[in-house]
C-alpha cells in the first residue's frame, strides 16, 4: 500500500529484554517521528529523523530509546533494557518535508501503531 | 516546554447535536496548530492545519478556528461515524547552535467523542 506501515503490531516483552519494532515509511518522505501513545500521557515524541540522520533522541528515558535508519523510507526503534512502564502504543509517523528553515513540515501520515506490553 | 491540553476529555452528544471541542496551548514559537482524528486501534489522521490566529478551516460537518491560545473544532450536527478521538497538536520553535530552527509535534491528550443515533 501507499500508506505508513508498522511490524509488529503487537509484542510482548519480558522486563530487561530489548525490543526493536519496525516502520516503513511512505517513499519520498523525508522525515520520520517515532510517538509514544498511552492512556495517562496522550503521545509525546520519541525520537525523529530527516534523511539517514538520526536529529534527536528527546523522549523519556531517552538513553533507551534510540531510532535507526537503514534506508531512506525504513525506520527502527530500538528500546533496551525494557521496562513496565514501556508498556504503551508506538507510532511511526512519516512528513514530506524537512525540519529546518522555513520548510513547512507539514502534515503527518502516521502508521497503525505498534501495541508494546512488557510483562 | 510547549503544552497542549484538550477538554472535555470525553463528550457524548445525540445525533445532530452541535458541539465544540477546546484546545489551549502554550508554544514559544507556533509554526502550527493541527488537528487529528484517531479511530480504536488506528493511527492518527490529519484533518486541518491552522497557522495564525484568525484562521477558520472546514472539512464537512467540522469547522477549526485558531486564536493566540486555543483552537476550537466545531462539529455541527454530528453522526455516529464521527465517533473517534479528536488530538490536537502544536508545531513548535526550537533553535539550535547556527541558528536553524527546528518544529517538533506536541499532542494533547484528545477528547473522546462519541455520537449516538
Amino acid at each position: 500500500g501507499a500508506g505508513v506501515s508498522q511490524s509488529p503490531r503487537y509484542k510482548v516483552a519480558k522486563r530487561g529484554r530489548d525490543v526493536a519494532l519496525r516502520c516503513d515509511s511512505i517513499s519520498g518522505h523525508v522525515t520520520l517521528y517515532w510517538y509514544r501513545q498511552t492512556l495517562g500521557q496522550g503521545s509525546e515524541v520519541l525520537t525523529y529523523s530527516q534523511s539517514d540522520a538520526q536529529r534527536d533522541k528527546s523522549g523519556r528515558p531517552s538513553g533507551r530509546f534510540s531510532a535507526e535508519r537503514p534506508e531512506r523510507s525504513v525506520s527502527t526503534l530500538k528500546i533496551q533494557r525494557t521496562e513496565q512502564g514501556d508498556s504503551a502504543v508506538y507510532l511511526c509517523a512519516s512528513s514530506r518535508h524537512g525540519t529546518s528553515g522555513v520548510e513547512d513540515t507539514g502534515e503527518l501520515f502516521f502508521g497503525e501503531g505498534s501495541r508494546l506490553t512488557v510483562l | 516546554e510547549d503544552q497542549v491540553t484538550q477538554s472535555p476529555e470525553a463528550l457524548r452528544l445525540q445525533e445532530g447535536e452541535s458541539s465544540s471541542l477546546n484546545c489551549s496551548y502554550t508554544v514559544s514559537g507556533l509554526r502550527g496548530l493541527f488537528w487529528y482524528r484517531q479511530d480504536p486501534g488506528k493511527g492518527p489522521e490529519f484533518l486541518f492545519t491552522l497557522y495564525s490566529a484568525g484562521e477558520e478551516k472546514e472539512k464537512e460537518r467540522l469547522k477549526a478556528t485558531l486564536t493566540k491560545k486555543e483552537s476550537f473544532l466545531h462539529i455541527t450536527a454530528p453522526k455516529p461515524e464521527d465517533s473517534a478521538t479528536y488530538l490536537c497538536a502544536v508545531q513548535g520553535l526550537f533553535f539550535i547552535a547556527g541558528g536553524t530552527s527546528y518544529g517538533k509535534l506536541t499532542f494533547g491528550q484528545g477528547t473522546i467523542l462519541t455520537v449516538h443515533p
